[in-house]
């Protein structure tokens, strides 16, 4: 079964702080798809990145990087220097070609909260 | 880049009545669309797969009846909730991909709709 794991259900930082959201999951697939949205208080979801299971270089995007283990399933996703801006709420996600039908598997979230 | 249009992005209806939902691509076209719940504080929960000219797919506890699916072209999907009850109040969000066989595509989500029904 495909499973996605957020252990930390809020995190709350000060301003400038390095933030890590953890993300594990569980596949049998070989060939699977990672991704990172963020949902801000607004609601609507934004693609943060994508990651496929051959892929396994870190990737880093302004503030925002990403360090994917296969060796330990994980994927997880740091931001720095955070800003307020940036509190939201963060889900992973897997997509699996074995559950086309279900398509995307999402992890329970993480809110993130920036105080200034 | 790619955009999909949810509207409305908040309705208020009495029970009883229906509403209805509609999600567009606007630059690409979607043979495939996903509608997902979410509760308060929770994840999104994938309620249907709509495919362009067949019928949904729907999820094991999601009511075919009450959650009226069609997708009627390759730019519009359109979720309604039939007699509609409080319970039913949510955030409903559909998604697009314009890929064929779109596990491996980015899903671009619409903005959601707040669903409150008294």
């Amino acid at each position: 079964a495909q499973k996605v794991t957020q252990a930390q259900t809020e995190i709350s930082v000060v301003e400038k702080e390095d933030v890590t959201l953890d993300c594990v999951y569980e596949t049998r697939d070989t060939t699977y798809y990672l991704f990172w949205y963020k949902q801000p208080p607004s609601g609507e979801l934004v693609f943060l990145i994508r990651r496929n299971s051959f892929d396994e270089q870190n990737e880093i995007s302004g503030r925002y990087s990403w360090n994917f283990q296969k060796s330990t399933s994980s994927f997880n996703f740091t931001i720095t220097a955070s800003q307020v801006v940036d509190s939201a709420v963060y889900f992973c996600a897997l997509s699996d070609p074995d559950n086309y039908g279900q398509n995307f598997v999402f992890g329970p979230g993480t809110r993130l909260s920036v105080l200034p | 880049g790619a955009v999909v249009s949810q509207h409305p992005s908040w309705v208020i209806c009495k029970s009883g009545t229906s509403v209805k939902i509609e999600c567009r691509s606007l630059d690409f076209q979607a043979t495939t669309m996903f509608w997902y719940r979410q509760f308060p504080k929770q994840s999104l929960m994938l309620m249907a797969t709509s495919n362009e000219g067949s019928k949904a797919t729907y999820e094991q506890g999601v009511e075919k009846d009450k959650f009226l699916i069609n997708h009627a072209s390759l730019t519009l999907s359109t979720l309604t909730v039939t007699s509609a009850h409080p319970e039913d109040s949510s955030f409903y969000i559909c998604s697009a991909s314009a890929g064929k066989r779109s596990y491996n595509s980015p899903l671009h989500f619409g903005n959601g709709t707040r669903l409150t029904v008294t």
